[in-house]
């Protein structure tokens, strides 16, 4: 079975340039996470979603970051406009029944210069 | 301050030694998850705990959850330097939702 897709798995722009992330969660899931990851703040949840809808996006640092999940297949989280600061490691999680459980993506690598 | 403390931040051992990682909070938890995370990988999920005083092993890896249901440790035999990578546990209030995660400990298993 194909894991949590996430494209693209690196990503360079420059600073106030829009950035788009994507991703595949795994099929029959329920629930879908974003994280960020930096040596600084560790993991951080940006935002979940159960049936495509979001539940919690008290993690997401300002209005710059957006996400959307328009159906069970697809999600993205956007960056407009993108700042040095925002340099991370991104990663897309799904879960299922259990949904405290998150089986991650690959992860994008952004660096925003 | 964070949730979730973990410890030792970082650990660096031989292969064959034996050692244990812990996961501490003043919060209880529903439930508790062990991930492993290697460089340029997502964390992989180990297990999850939900009962109090909880005892699960996968293969050299035997997992706890405090009979308060508020702490975990994590005890590994014999390490092999396949071990090595960055362990994260994550704690969930209630069955529904999000997940807080510790900042990990750094394991190095030397060969």
């Amino acid at each position: 079975d194909a894991g949590v897709i996430q494209s693209p798995r690196h990503e360079v722009t420059e600073m106030g340039q829009e950035v788009t992330l994507r991703c595949k969660p795994i099929s029959g899931h329920n629930s879908l996470f974003w994280y960020r990851q930096t040596m600084m703040r560790g993991l951080e949840l940006l935002i979940y979603f159960n049936n495509n809808v979001p539940i919690d996006d008290s993690g997401m640092p300002e209005d710059r970051f957006s996400a959307k999940m328009p159906n069970a297949s697809f999600s993205t989280l956007k960056i407009q406009p993108s700042e040095p600061r925002d340099s991370a490691v991104y990663f897309c999680a799904s879960g299922g029944a259990r949904n405290t459980e998150a089986f991650f993506g690959q992860g994008t690598r952004l660096t925003v210069v | 301050t964070q949730l979730l403390e973990q410890s030792p931040q970082f650990l660096s051992i031989q292969e064959g030694e034996n050692l244990t990682v812990y996961c501490n909070s003043s919060s209880v938890f529903s439930s508790l998850q062990w991930y492993r995370q290697e460089p340029g990988e997502g964390p992989v999920l180990l297990v999850t705990v939900v009962t109090g005083g909880e005892v699960k092993k996968l293969k050299r890896l035997t997992f706890q959850f405090g009979d308060a249901r508020k702490d975990s440790s994590l005890h590994i035999t014999a390490a092999q330097p396949g071990d090595t990578g960055l362990y994260l546990c994550a704690g969930a209030r209630t069955n529904a939702g999000k997940s807080t995660f510790g900042d990990g400990t750094t394991l190095t298993v030397k060969p």
